[in-house]
């Protein structure tokens, strides 16, 4: 596509309830990044994928949180059992090759997640 | 904690004026980029500069890499009111793959 898209933009979400956020990356592009921002405040790391793989799961905050990607493509951030504290904007990025290797990296409009 | 640390936190200038923020980061890296972000929502990038490299221009902004102090410096000349948004470095670390991590921002106001 035209650039990364995130659905959906907006999610609310009953406290406990597991929830699905998604993500298309800009066609070709290996990278793929997710950060969760709170109000005000800067991008918190939580994964990154180079083609279908993790290096690195080191940000997700819990073993509530997992990612995947199938096919190069898409990704999923799942959230299960969800607590208010999950609330923020999600964001995803990506980037043809990687940053490392001197790439910018794309952003998608993001999701805001509120837990009530 | 986070890898970027950036200064101030807030800068409220007059339009006509420079803006001059700061970033400095922990660990070695491949390159430092500069991404805006306005409301809250996506980003966009504006600039990288590689390790190897000391001063960078692109239209209205210079940035500036010093490896030996780890930090950075991104100037916009001639501000602008839209240019009012949040400024934020990212660091590329060495041996790290294409893992990218971001600085807590700067929030600029730049008034008419």
């Amino acid at each position: 596509g035209a650039g990364v898209s995130q659905s959906p933009s907006n999610k609310v979400t009953e406290k406990g309830k597991d929830v699905e956020l998604r993500c298309d990356p800009i066609s070709g592009h290996t990278a793929l990044y997710w950060y969760r921002q709170s109000l005000g405040q800067g991008l918190e790391f939580l994964i990154y994928f180079q083609g279908n793989s993790a290096p690195d799961k080191s940000g997700l905050p819990s073993d509530r949180f997992s990612a995947e990607r199938t096919g190069g493509s898409v990704s999923t951030l799942t959230i299960q059992r969800t607590q208010q504290e999950d609330s923020a904007v999600y964001l995803c990025a990506s980037s043809s090759v990687g940053a490392g290797v001197n790439t910018e990296a794309f952003f998608g409009q993001g999701t805001r997640l509120t837990v009530v | 904690s986070q890898q970027g640390e950036e200064d101030p936190q807030a800068l409220s200038i007059q339009e006509g004026e420079n803006a001059t923020m700061n970033c400095s980061y922990k660990t070695s890296i491949n390159n430092l980029q500069w991404y805006r972000q306005n409301s809250g929502r996506g980003l966009v990038h504006l600039i990288l500069i590689r390790s190897n490299e000391r001063e960078k221009h692109s239209g209205r902004l210079r940035v500036t890499l010093d490896t030996s102090k780890k930090s950075s410096s991104l100037l916009i000349t001639a501000s602008r009111a839209a240019d009012t948004a949040s400024y934020f470095c990212a660091t590329a670390l060495y041996n790290q793959g294409g893992k990218l991590i971001f600085g807590q921002g700067t929030e600029l106001s730049v008034k008419p």
